[in-house]
């Protein structure tokens, strides 16, 4: 089963414009992490924020903030003021358990800042 | 940069043969993860190692095997190849299984099977 949903198209974004992207999660654990990475067209994974599932408050790091809404299972990724080095695929991906650092990845979202 | 060196970058090769893949961790850290990611696929967890011990499995082909040495840089060795293992391979790593962070990724190696 699928751990992880991202199910948007590919998004066109303006220069400047915030962007939302859509996140859920599968698992019965109560201790798990909830991760996004940039890939951009050369390739290479960056990870951008991190919230636990006991956290609560969103996490924020610059302008990458996480909406978590834990009962609903979604953990969103906002980037507020895009600019055109945001267009990359973003994925969400999910630790499960404590003790374990693996993670699972969803498909991923496109994103293109249009100037 | 994440400090994960993945060499080599770019590969070509051709059907039935065999490659090596390189990771260094980043220092200090001791677990290391292989991944792969392909178009159909997406990223898919291959296997972790711990301080030189193998620690998880996930959906590893029987065809592909990897290691950890004492200095801690792993290898993942691919054989008998197959038009389908035309994938980006990643290596990751963090201090250990029970870190409660981020994995750091390196910048991948592109396997193109001809």
């Amino acid at each position: 089963a699928q751990k992880i949903t991202q199910t948007q198209p590919g998004m066109f974004v303006q220069e400047k414009e915030a962007v939302t992207l859509d996140c859920t999660y599968d698992t019965s654990d109560q201790s798990y992490g909830l991760f996004w990475y940039k890939q951009p067209s050369s390739g290479e994974m960056i990870f951008l924020i991190y919230q636990g599932s006991y956290d609560e408050q969103n996490a924020t790091e610059g302008r990458y903030s996480l909406n978590f809404q834990k009962a609903r299972k979604s953990a969103n990724l906002v980037i507020s003021a895009s600019q055109l080095g945001d267009s990359a695929m973003y994925f969400c991906a999910m630790r499960e358990g404590y003790g374990n650092n693996r993670l699972a990845f969803g498909k991923g979202n496109q994103v293109v800042v249009i100037p | 940069d994440s400090g994960v060196t993945q060499t080599p970058k770019h590969l070509i090769t051709a059907t039935g043969q065999r490659v090596t893949l390189r990771c260094s961790p980043r220092s200090g850290d001791l677990s290391v993860y292989w991944y792969q990611q392909s178009l159909d696929q997406g990223l898919q967890f291959l296997i972790q190692y711990y301080n030189g011990e193998e620690r998880a499995k996930g959906n590893i082909l029987e065809r592909f095997s990897a290691q950890q040495f004492p200095d801690l840089h792993s290898e993942l060795n691919l054989s008998s190849l197959e038009l389908g293992d035309s994938a980006l391979y990643f290596c990751a790593s963090s201090v250990d299984p029970g870190y409660d962070g981020e994995l750091f990724f390196g910048e991948g190696s592109r396997l193109t099977v001809l």
